[in-house]
């Protein structure tokens, strides 16, 4: 199947840094990609979609200033934390849509503190 | 009531168990359902996917869906310990030009020898 990268799979932060997670389609191109948020033995919740040179789409209640996506080209797209807190600590995962599925990359895993 | 209702768990088998997952939605215009296997802090990996009522089998997983319930299963034959993991069901309906998954809350199997 096709395959997505996601970096780093581990970060920790001081509070009020921010930090860039990068997502990379490896053997496809990807208009949009999905940026999900983990909670400890939670499902994954729809942060926002990022569409390949145009304005991320925000689900409700995420903030926009905090979440900053960026999807710059067909095989990379970018999350950065902004001004990060503890409460930001979570698992970030991207993911790349299909017609039918949607393929996942490793996550990353962060922590502020 | 959630789009998506699965069963958390956890559920717990010895090995060589048949195990039965399972997931009901109330959106009639979900077009594709699919199971993901996630591990411990690592992000889901696809293990099937269907677009139709009825059985699609695959190896010792067989994928179970019936629309006119709004119900879908996935069955694991001669459970194994590496099947150990959270099982996440996800279902997805056309909008904005993609694919959009909506997950259940994901069911922690442990397979103990």
């Amino acid at each position: 199947g096709a395959v997505v990268s996601q970096h780093p799979s581990r970060v920790i932060c001081k509070s009020g840094t921010s930090v860039k997670i990068e997502c990379r389609s490896l053997d496809f191109q990807a208009t949009t990609m999905f940026w999900y948020r983990q909670f400890p033995k939670k499902s994954l919740m729809l942060m926002a979609t990022s569409n390949e040179g145009s304005k991320a789409t925000y689900e409700q209640g995420v903030e926009k200033d905090k979440f900053l996506i960026n999807h710059a080209s067909l095989t990379l797209s970018t999350l950065t934390v902004t001004s990060a807190h503890p409460e930001d600590s979570s698992f970030y995962i991207c993911s790349a849509p299909t017609k039918a599925e949607a393929f996942f990359g490793q996550g990353t895993r962060l922590t502020v503190v | 009531q959630k789009e998506v209702e699965q069963d958390p768990g956890p559920l717990s088998v010895p090995e060589g168990a048949i195990v039965s997952l399972n997931c009901t939605y109330s959106n009639s215009a979900f077009q594709y359902f699919m199971w993901y296997r996630q591990y411990s802090r690592k992000g889901p990996e696809l293990l099937m996917y269907t677009y139709s009522s009825g059985n699609k089998e695959d190896g010792r997983f067989t994928a179970q869906v019936d629309k006119s319930s709004k119900y879908i299963s996935l069955f694991i034959r001669d459970s194994q310990p590496s099947d150990s993991a959270t099982y996440l069901c996800a279902m997805s309906f056309f909008s904005g030009g993609y694919n959009k998954l909506i997950f259940g809350a994901g069911t922690r199997l442990a397979v103990h020898p």
